[in-house]
């Protein structure tokens, strides 16, 4: 079957850095995404990645090892608004997208 | 550009009543439509996908009679949940892509609420 694995939930402190990673197991690979989505709201588009690498933009870095079936965001300078659901998703061979749960950010002061 | 919208935004309706949920795609052709429910701390699940013209296609478990969806134009799909009842209650997102394999843009959501 096809798995996304990510943590249900992370905390970090707000100017910190945040690794929030991810684990595939799918028919096929045509792309990985990384969604925001803040409670109660639709989610909103962060990264792609097809090849492998790093892929930097802003505060916001994702990277992908498809080798490994392992991709992971990366957060910088931390801000309050920052805390919500990451979602990992990656698209099959039939380039249908496959969710995983989702990771819920907590940000402290 | 690739704004999609949905409405209602929100909506309350009696057990056994219908509800219609529309997706626009504002400044492009969707071709493909999809459609998803969302679960409290729940990731998305998705419903259906529907191409412009043709039937929708729906995954496993999810009941096409109940859940009926038209897409009968580039920019708009709707979807009618029927006879609702209050396990239907859940937030209802739709995306919109340009191609069948393209990316897609999702709408803000629609969360009902069945009584």
């Amino acid at each position: 079957g096809q798995n996304i694995d990510q943590p249900t939930e992370m905390t970090a402190t707000e100017g910190a850095i945040v690794q929030i990673n991810c684990t595939y197991q799918t028919s096929g690979f045509n792309g990985l995404f990384w969604y925001q989505q803040h409670a109660g709201e639709a989610p909103t588009f962060l990264s792609y990645n097809v090849l492998d690498g790093l892929e930097e933009k802003g505060r916001f870095s994702s990277f992908l090892s498809r080798s490994k079936g392992y991709s992971y965001l990366l957060l910088k300078e931390l801000q309050m608004k920052d805390s919500a659901s990451y979602l990992c998703a990656v698209k099959d061979s039939n380039y249908q997208l496959i969710w995983g749960a989702g990771t819920k950010l907590i940000i402290k002061p | 550009g690739a704004v999609v919208s949905q409405h209602p935004s929100r909506v309350i309706c009696k057990s056994g009543t219908s509800v219609k949920i529309e997706c626009r795609s504002l400044d492009f052709q969707a071709t493909t439509m999809f459609w998803y429910r969302q679960f409290p701390k729940q990731s998305l699940m998705l419903m259906a996908t529907s191409n412009e013209g043709s039937k929708a296609t729906y995954e496993q478990g999810v009941e096409k009679d109940k859940f009926l969806i038209n897409h009968a134009s580039l920019t708009l799909s709707t979807l009618t949940v029927t006879s609702a009842h209050p396990e239907d209650s859940s937030f209802y997102i739709c995306s919109a892509s340009s191609l069948p394999e393209g990316d897609q843009y999702f709408g803000p959501g629609t969360r009902l609420l069945v009584l």
